[in-house]
């Protein structure tokens, strides 16, 4: 079966600390890694990694993919309390064809206080 | 920017009764799904939808549930009898096409059955 392992479960830091979350996956056709933050409802896009060892940035949010030990972390630097969220992880892993059914972790909940 | 809608944003509903989630999904995107989230636990999948067809469907999608698009543009969830453990938040995604690309999700729809 299938598995996406975030860590850690929570995590409280302060205004302006880097945090690194972290994503190991079991896969038997791995195809690609995503991240989403949840806020209160829907989770948002924030990153999709397909190659290994290419970082991908957005703002303070950075991330990138290890093909070979199947890991993928989250960097946030500067974080503000507006960070606050839960932070998933989620691979389409074991899912033939075009059906993209994405398995997700427990995710990360993140408390940036000021 | 084009998004994912839902409707209600929170049912209550005794328990047998039948309910319908909506879903606008997002105009040119082709494929259709249905996530849900226990209070606490994981985003699971429940089903994908593509070509006016179910594609995939996960354990938890029994026999209760059905989807549908009668119209060409609303994308609706019906469980025909609900039990108190389908008391969740039902996310509705949208994907534009087969290579890769992300998942668009609603704001997400409360169910409560009491």
């Amino acid at each position: 079966e299938d598995k996406v392992v975030q860590s850690p479960l929570s995590l409280v830091v302060h205004e302006g600390d880097t945090v690194t979350l972290n994503c190991s996956y079991e896969v038997t056709n791995f195809r690609s890694l995503l991240w989403y933050k949840q806020e209160k409802k829907a989770p948002t896009f924030l990153f999709m990694l397909t190659s290994s060892g290419i970082e991908k940035k957005s703002g303070r949010l950075s991330s990138i993919l290890d093909k070979k030990e199947l890991f993928s972390i989250l960097n946030i630097t500067a974080t503000q309390t507006g960070d606050s969220a839960i932070y998933l992880c989620a691979g389409p892993l074991n899912s033939g064809g075009s059906n993209y059914k994405l398995t997700f972790g427990k995710g990360t909940l993140l408390t940036v206080n000021p | 920017e084009p998004e994912v809608t839902q409707t209600p944003s929170h049912q209550v509903t005794q328990m047998g009764q039948e309910v319908i989630l909506r879903c606008v999904p997002i105009s040119n995107h082709l494929y259709f799904y249905w996530y849900r989230q226990i209070l606490g636990q994981k985003v699971e999948f429940l089903v994908s939808f593509y070509n006016n067809e179910i594609s995939e469907k996960s354990e938890i999608f029994d026999d209760q549930f059905s989807v549908e698009r009668p119209d060409g543009s609303n994308f609706t969830l019906k469980i025909r009898s609900t039990k108190l453990e389908d008391s969740a938040m039902y996310f509705c995604a949208s994907k534009i096409g087969t290579s890769g690309g992300e998942l668009f999700f609603g704001e997400g729809s409360r169910l409560t059955v009491l």
